[in-house]
């Protein structure tokens, strides 16, 4: 089945305790990116990466990392996580910049 | 002023009506994308459009470049379509969201 995976589902954590947030797609796409959704904000882009090995800013990139080793796998890491980081993130991906997103079931996370 | 705004931000329906929900940009895209969230959270996408109409199902989607304007049509609704709406226009450098409408359909 084509799908995007994402884990944990949910986490909660500490202010400053460093968190990866998986993200596995099946599709073969190149490209793939993180967004996060906030009541009254909407979901905003955290990072993209086009291809392997390439990757780019969002809106909102303070407080994030994500790397793109494998074409499958696009992490997002929280070095140092603060309260405002508490949203629900979705990882996406696609075969082109412009075509379908398929998203990930999403991740909630709460940081204290 | 937001780049993407969706109306309405809420709309109650009784089932079997007809549902328009508009999204308007004022940015130069090459596509635009309506998606769906259900109360569990999840994100499906429903179009993606860069030009003209598409259908599927009881759902339509029609877009208007040069009035920078996509309407997404549902028609005979049900209370499963209750969801949240939200419209998406792909820029040269980004993906821009609206804020999405909340869809109740009661039956």
């Amino acid at each position: 089945e084509a799908q995007v995976t994402q884990n944990p589902r949910y986490l909660i954590t500490v202010t400053g305790k460093k968190l990866t947030v998986t993200c596995s797609q099946n599709m073969n796409h190149e490209y793939m990116s993180w967004y996060r959704q906030d009541p009254g904000l909407g979901l905003r882009q955290i990072y993209y990466s086009m291809n392997v090995e390439v990757t780019d800013k969002g809106d909102v990139p303070e407080g994030y990392k994500v790397s793109r080793k494998e074409k499958r796998n696009f992490p997002l890491i929280l070095e140092s996580p603060s309260p405002n980081q508490t949203s629900l993130y979705f990882c996406a991906s696609s075969s082109g910049w412009e075509e379908t997103q398929y998203f990930g079931p999403g991740t909630r996370l709460l940081v204290l | 002023k937001n780049e993407v705004e969706q109306s309405p931000q809420n709309l109650t329906a009784q089932e079997g009506e007809f549902i328009t929900i508009n999204c308007s940009y004022s940015v130069g895209i090459s596509a635009l994308h309506w998606l769906q969230q259900h109360p569990g959270g999840g994100i499906v996408s429903l179009f993606m459009l860069s030009s003209g109409k598409k259908k599927h199902g009881r759902l339509i989607a029609t877009i208007n470049i040069q009035e920078k304007h996509s309407s997404l049509h549902i028609t005979a609704s049900h209370p499963r379509d209750s969801a949240v709406y939200i419209c998406a226009v792909r820029t040269p450098t980004k993906l821009v969201f609206g804020a999405g409408t909340i869809l109740r359909v009661k039956s």
